[in-house]
C-alpha cells in the first residue's frame, strides 16, 4: 500500500460527458502528480501541483484540468470526453517540490490508478 | 528533453535465469534515472534510483542497475529469476518540463515473463 488513494477505481461513460477524478496523497506529501496510461502511448505525465500551486506541465490537453486543495487532495476534470480518452489515471505524490536542476526528483508514491473507459 | 527508450517490450525468462531489462537514456543535462515495476491492477513501485552518488545502484527484490555514461544505459538486472517477478517495468528520468517544473518522463515499459 503506497498510502496515495485514488477514486473511483472504475469508471464507464459515454463521449461528451465530463468526469472527476479524485486524488489523496500520503500524508505529508505535498506534490501531486497525475500521469495517463494507455496502450498506444504509454504512461504520459499531464500535471504537477505543489501545495495547492500549478507547478510543472506535460502533455496535458486543454478538456482536461486539475487543481489541488488547501487540504492537498487533488482533482482531475476531464471533460468533452473522446473514445481516445480511455486509459488508465494515475496520481502520484512525493514530499518535495518536484525537483530542480542539482537535485532531481524524488521518490513518487503511486496510487493504484483510475481506469476510465469511454463508450 | 530528457528521455529514456527501452528495448524490447516484452521479456521471457525461466525462473532461475539471469534478468536483463535494457534502458538507454538522453539527457544533455546528468540525469537522475529510475527504475518502477508495476504488478497487474496495481499502482507503480520504485525499484531503485540512481542520483549520481554510485554507478552500481541495488534495490528491492534483488535487482539492480548499472548507471554507464559511456552508453547513456541503465540497464536493470537480476541474478535469478522468480515467478514473482512478471510483471511490467519501467525506466523513467527525471525531466524538465514547462514551467520549470520537473517530473519522470517513463520509457514504454517490458513486460517481463518467467517460465517455469
Amino acid at each position: 500500500d503506497s498510502g496515495v488513494t485514488q477514486t473511483p477505481k472504475h469508471l464507464i461513460t459515454a463521449t461528451g460527458q465530463r468526469v472527476t477524478l479524485r486524488c489523496s496523497p500520503r500524508s505529508g506529501d505535498l506534490s501531486v502528480y497525475w500521469y495517463q496510461q494507455s496502450l498506444d502511448q504509454g504512461l504520459q505525465f499531464l500535471i504537477q501541483y505543489y501545495n495547492g500551486e500549478e507547478r510543472a506541465k506535460g502533455n496535458i490537453l486543454e478538456r482536461f484540468s486539475a487543481q489541488q486543495f488547501p487540504d492537498l487532495h487533488s482533482e482531475l476534470n476531464l471533460s468533452s470526453l473522446e473514445l481516445g480518452d480511455s486509459a488508465l489515471y494515475f496520481c502520484a505524490s512525493s514530499t518535495g517540490q518536484g525537483g530542480t536542476l542539482a537535485g532531481g526528483i524524488g521518490e513518487l508514491f503511486f496510487g493504484e490508478g483510475s481506469r476510465l473507459t469511454v463508450l | 528533453a530528457q528521455s529514456v527508450t527501452q528495448l524490447g517490450s516484452h521479456v521471457s525468462v525461466s525462473e532461475g535465469a539471469l534478468v536483463l531489462l535494457r534502458c538507454n537514456y538522453s539527457s544533455s543535462v546528468p540525469p537522475y534515472l529510475f527504475w518502477y515495476v508495476q504488478y497487474p491492477n496495481q499502482g507503480l513501485q520504485l525499484l531503485l534510483k540512481y542520483t549520481s552518488a554510485a554507478t552500481l545502484v541495488k534495490g528491492i527484490n534483488g535487482f539492480e542497475a548499472e548507471f554507464k555514461k559511456s552508453e547513456t544505459s541503465f540497464h536493470l538486472t537480476k541474478p535469478s529469476a522468480h515467478m514473482s517477478d512478471a510483471a511490467e517495468y519501467f525506466c523513467a528520468v527525471s525531466a524538465l518540463n514547462s514551467n520549470s517544473g520537473y517530473a519522470l518522463n517513463f520509457g514504454k515499459g517490458t513486460s517481463l515473463l518467467v517460465t517455469p
